[in-house]
């Protein structure tokens, strides 16, 4: 079984550009979300989506937005990009809502932003 | 506002060293507590936690939660090179990480 992909691997990017990163989770499972994750600090918070639906949001600027499809599959999308989005960004899903359920992570989507 | 704080930051080992790994946590409706691996890019998950006082088990790696003084513990007994890596740990649903304890185990 495939585990949570993500693409692209290496991004690089300009200031003031548009990105969408993309992310498969892993056959069956619903809820996605996303982390981003600066050199040297742990993962941060940024969406939790689940059927569909945003469940909920970090402490991130209107510049992130994200969206899940019928196929549970995921986007990330960040405008107006600057030098502080240089970043690996996860995603990790999971089969559904619950504190039982534990999160799978994808290898990241390395983006730097020049 | 809810963090997750870890210590020590950064640790350095010889092989066959037993470390312990310390996370505390102040989080609203605390649900669970989790410790994961991260070698390159994904984090590989380890342990969820979410009653007090049960040691949880996996080879030479074992955690243990206690509800009422906020923190968690991750033992490595007999440390290996192959054990080099940053350890997170992560509390609730959502997952709010710490920074992270740097492990580097030297032969």
């Amino acid at each position: 079984d495939a585990g949570v992909t993500q693409s692209p691997t290496h991004l690089i990017k300009t200031r003031g550009q548009h990105v969408t990163l993309r992310c498969s989770p892993i056959s069956g499972h619903k809820s996605v979300s996303w982390y981003q994750q600066v050199l040297g600090q742990g993962p941060q918070f940024i969406f939790q989506y689940y059927e569909k639906e945003e469940r909920g949001r970090g402490n991130f600027p209107d510049r992130f937005s994200a969206r899940q499809f019928p196929n549970y599959s995921s986007e990330l999308n960040v405008n107006a990009l600057l030098l502080g989005d240089s970043a690996l960004y996860l995603c990790a899903s999971r089969i559904s809502q619950g504190v039982q359920y534990g999160y799978t992570f994808g290898s990241g989507t390395r983006l730097t932003v020049v | 506002e809810d963090k997750v704080v870890q210590s020590p930051l950064s640790l350095v080992v010889h092989e066959g060293d037993t470390v312990t790994l310390n996370c505390s946590y102040e989080v609203t409706n605390f649900r669970s507590l989790l410790w994961y691996k991260q070698e390159k890019k994904a984090p590989t998950f380890l342990f969820m936690l979410t009653s007090s006082g049960i040691e949880k088990k996996s080879g030479r790696l074992s955690s243990i939660l206690d509800k009422k003084e906020l923190f968690s513990i991750l033992n490595i007994t007999a440390t290996q090179t192959g054990d080099s890596a940053v350890y997170l740990c992560a509390s609730n649903d959502k997952l709010i990480f710490g920074t992270g304890t740097r492990l580097q185990v030297f032969p």
